[in-house]
């Protein structure tokens, strides 16, 4: 365990369903993150919060719409996705979300979108 | 723009052959570099950060070296539980953005 976790593990929506993922980080981390990782591409950033502020937005359509409660909860609101937004959605969290801080990473949500 | 080349995509190692994976990348001025683990369908288990060149760290069979272009993860007498993507990261040049990833090696070691 490293003390994030995701939810749910898998997930299959159709194109015009609304879904939520889920993340809680038990570290006591003031950043949070929402990555995406597909088939032979490297993994990408989606979202960066630091104490529960958006501070980066990499050019993500907004079918896509995060959530920040609090420092220990990240969300991630789907609604109208594609099928090539179909792919494992990884949350992150780290100390301060400077350059010399590691991410460390939960388990993923495999989102299948029919 | 920052790149990150991980080098080979792929190797098949035979249970006890040592090999290393390359990690190079362009970003000016390095910051750290990250070296993860990731096994199918889970997330990226953090293994190693190296700060400047010269420097080397170690974790049972694995050891990561850094220089001024490339890092490498040295592999000794592998087992096949070591088989995983072995991902490599640097910060962003643009900012104090997060971790720039590169594609990965993916490492099956054949018993």
């Amino acid at each position: 365990e490293t003390g994030v976790t995701q939810t749910p593990r898998h997930l299959v929506m159709g194109m015009t369903n609304k879904k939520s993922l889920k993340c809680e980080q038990h570290l006591g981390h003031n950043a949070m993150y929402w990555y995406k990782q597909s088939a032979k591409k490297p993994l990408e950033l989606m979202f960066v919060y630091s104490l529960e502020e958006r501070v980066e937005n990499n050019s993500v359509p907004s079918r896509f719409s995060p959530e920040c409660p609090n420092s220990s909860h990240l969300f991630l609101h789907l609604h109208t996705l594609q099928p090539e937004d179909s792919a494992l959605y990884l949350c992150a969290s780290s100390q301060g979300w400077g350059y010399n801080t590691e991410a460390f990473f939960g388990q993923g949500t495999r989102l299948t979108v029919v | 723009e920052d790149q990150v080349t991980q080098s080979p995509e792929a190797l098949r190692l035979q249970e006890g052959e040592s090999s290393s994976l390359n990690c190079s990348y362009t970003v000016s001025g390095l910051r750290g570099l990250f070296w993860y683990r990731q096994d199918p369908g889970k997330g990226p288990e953090f293994l190693f950060t190296l700060y400047s060149a010269g420097e080397e760290k170690e974790k049972e069979r694995l050891k990561a070296t850094l220089t001024k272009k490339e890092s490498f993860l040295h592999i000794t007498a592998p087992k096949p539980e070591d088989s995983a993507t072995y991902l490599c990261a640097v910060p962003s040049h643009s900012g104090n953005t997060p971790l720039v990833f590169g594609k990965g090696t993916r490492l099956s070691v054949i018993a």
